[in-house]
Order: structure tokens, then sequence, then C-alpha cells
């Protein structure tokens, strides 16, 4: 089992340019989560989703969208960056909302 | 809102206790303990409900005080795979969401 992937690692944008970033599971788990994490603040969390075809908004999820088309699959788009959106982003599953939640690597973004 | 974390770090020698603690202004259900080494993504330890159940690491112990929305992480004979940066999050039950604190970084020398 891959557990949690995320994909691309690294990527750095210009200012207002648009991009995607995949999170794929292969644990069958029901919930999967975004955060975004900045040193000092710990992780917070932008967008997630209860199931497929399903999802709701986090603690900041200003700038960010989200689509939730198979289960396996979550993925987050930036429409429009900009450099507050540097940060590293970190995609989790869980089986239910009560379990433990199963991180990706991560993807360090850095917006110029 | 953001549970705090205190200490913000802690310096141990291997083989030393610690104690990590998590404090909510809001009534919390459920409190969630994540280890993080650096450069890599957070590990879970363990959960702890309201009402007393427990999941999670078998060598790591805590507590739940749920009248003073509190929780505490009992790090014991300190390894130094012990390093990292701990974080809690809470949630208040129904159909909330984790709320992570500011974590607590680790360290452990030989």
């Amino acid at each position: 089992n891959a557990g949690v992937t995320q994909t691309p690692k690294f990527r750095v944008l210009k200012t207002g340019q648009s991009m995607t970033l995949l999170c794929a599971q292969d644990m069958n788990h029901e919930y999967m989560y975004w955060y975004r994490q900045d040193p000092g603040m710990g992780l917070r969390l932008i967008h997630y989703s209860v199931g497929e075809g399903t999802t709701a908004k986090g603690e900041v999820p200003d700038g960010y969208n989200v689509s939730r088309l198979k289960k396996q699959n979550f993925l987050l788009g930036l429409e429009s960056a900009a450099p507050s959106q540097t940060s590293v982003y970190f995609c989790a599953s869980s089986r239910e909302r009560l379990y433990e939640q199963y991180f990706g690597p991560g993807t360090r973004l850095t917006v110029t | 809102q953001q549970p705090v974390q205190s200490p913000q770090a802690v310096i141990l020698r291997e083989g030393e206790d610690a104690v990590i603690n998590c404090s909510s202004s809001k009534a919390l259900y459920s409190v969630h303990w994540y280890r993080q080494k650096h450069g890599e993504a957070p590990v879970f330890l363990m959960i702890l409900l309201k009402g007393g159940e427990q999941k999670g690491h078998d060598k790591i112990s805590a507590s739940f005080n749920e009248k003073k929305q509190q929780s505490s992480l009992y790090l014991t004979a300190s390894q130094l795979s012990y390093s990292g940066t701990y974080f809690c999050g809470t949630e208040g039950g129904g159909y909330s969401t984790l709320t992570f604190g500011k974590g607590t970084m680790l360290l452990v020398s030989p």
C-alpha cells in the first residue's frame, strides 16, 4: 500500500498563475483533508471531504477550491496564486471522523 | 479557536521525562496527538475521547480532563527518536473538524 501520495513535491509559481495539487489514497478512506503548514502556525485546515462528491470549507478556505470526483482522489486548486499562499501543503485521509489521519509527504509551494 | 500548547519547546537528555500540555477555551469531545519530524509528515500518536476511551500508541500515555478542557502527553524515559514537534488537535463533537495547536518542539540529546 502506498498510503497517501501527493503530487507534485515541489512547485514554484509566479503571482497570478494557477495550479492543482493532487492527493491520492489507497486505503478506501471516506474522509480527506487539505492542510497548510506555515512556520509557527501549526496545521490549518483548508477544505475537507466526508465522501465522494462532497466538499466543505475549513478554517482558511479563501483562494482555494477543491474537488472529490473519485473517492481515492482529492484535488486542491489555486486559481490565482498569491505570495501569501507560499506554504507546505499536506493532504490527509481517515477512515471516519474520529480515527487517525494518515498524512501525505507534503508539497512545498513557493509563490514569487 | 486554536488550542494552546505548552511549553513551546523543551530540551531533554536521553532518559529524562517530559510533559506537553494542550488547553482549549471550548468544550472538547476529543483530543488528538501527532508527532512531526523535521521535513516529514505528521504521524498519529493517539486519540483521547470524552468518557475515557483512548486509541493509539502503546508506549505513550496521555490524559484528558474534560472539565478543564485540557490534555497532557507524557513522554517517559525519552529516546533520541522522540525528537520532533508535537501537535495536539482538538474538536468539539458533532460534525466539527480538528483544530491543531502551534506545536511543541522536543529535542532529546544523548
